[in-house]
């Protein structure tokens, strides 16, 4: 089974702390990905990105940034946290190719920021 | 832009109850369509997928139909268990690349 673990499942931090969210995937999947889940919005896409070393903005990559050093690890980073970045966020990941193959979930972090 | 719309919740059914969430979609092109579910404390799991008209996609008991006319993916099953109880998010995949647009998720709560 694809395994996709996230460092903390709860983390809380201060205003202004630049916050590390780390994700590791074991199963070689080429596509890593950075959601926050707020309610009555559903998922919203931060970033992605498809290869080691390369990353895309989604649709809401205001306030954060992403790091992918090695192809199994995918960091978000919160250069300067604030209150409105309280929220549960997800990472995923995926293989590539033309088949559709379906994006696995870690459990969350639910950051609140203080 | 690509968009999904599902119905508000919480839903609440009794036990043996016949489901339906409904799931309609915007987007260019031809859209691969999905039904993920996140348990309490969990993550989302992929529940079933369809990838083109007419696919009828269907695990554990629940079903859905790629409805292009209507452009509707509704998520139905026959008889909920109270292990059902979840969020359950429909999720559209449109051209290339790996990127989903989900909907907002409804809330299904199942009592004996």
């Amino acid at each position: 089974d694809v395994k996709v673990t996230q460092s903390s499942r709860y983390l809380v931090k201060r205003t202004g702390e630049k916050v590390f969210l780390e994700c590791v995937q074991d199963m070689d999947h080429e596509n890593m990905f950075w959601y926050r889940q707020d309610p009555g919005l559903g998922l919203r896409l931060i970033y992605f990105s498809y290869d080691v070393k390369m990353k895309e903005k989604g649709d809401i990559p205001e306030g954060y940034s992403v790091s992918r050093e090695k192809k199994e690890r995918f960091s978000l980073i919160l250069e300067s946290a604030s209150t409105n970045q309280t929220s549960m966020y997800l990472c995923a990941s995926s293989l590539s190719g033309g088949a559709i193959q379906p994006q696995h979930f870690g459990d969350g972090t639910r950051l609140s920021i203080l | 832009g690509n968009s999904v719309t599902q119905m508000e919740g919480p839903v609440t059914l009794s036990e043996e109850a016949f489901l339906t969430i409904n799931c309609t979609y915007t987007a260019t092109g031809y859209p691969s369509l999905f039904w993920y579910v996140q348990y309490p404390g969990e993550g989302l799991q992929l529940l079933l997928k369809a990838t083109k008209a007419d696919d009828k996609g269907s695990n554990k008991g629940f079903e859905a139909t790629y409805r292009k006319e209507t452009t509707s993916f509704h998520l139905e099953k026959g008889s909920v268990q109270v292990s059902d109880s979840a969020v359950y998010f429909c999720a559209l995949r449109a051209g290339g690349g790996n990127k989903l647009t989900f909907g907002t998720g409804t809330q299904l709560k199942v009592e004996l």
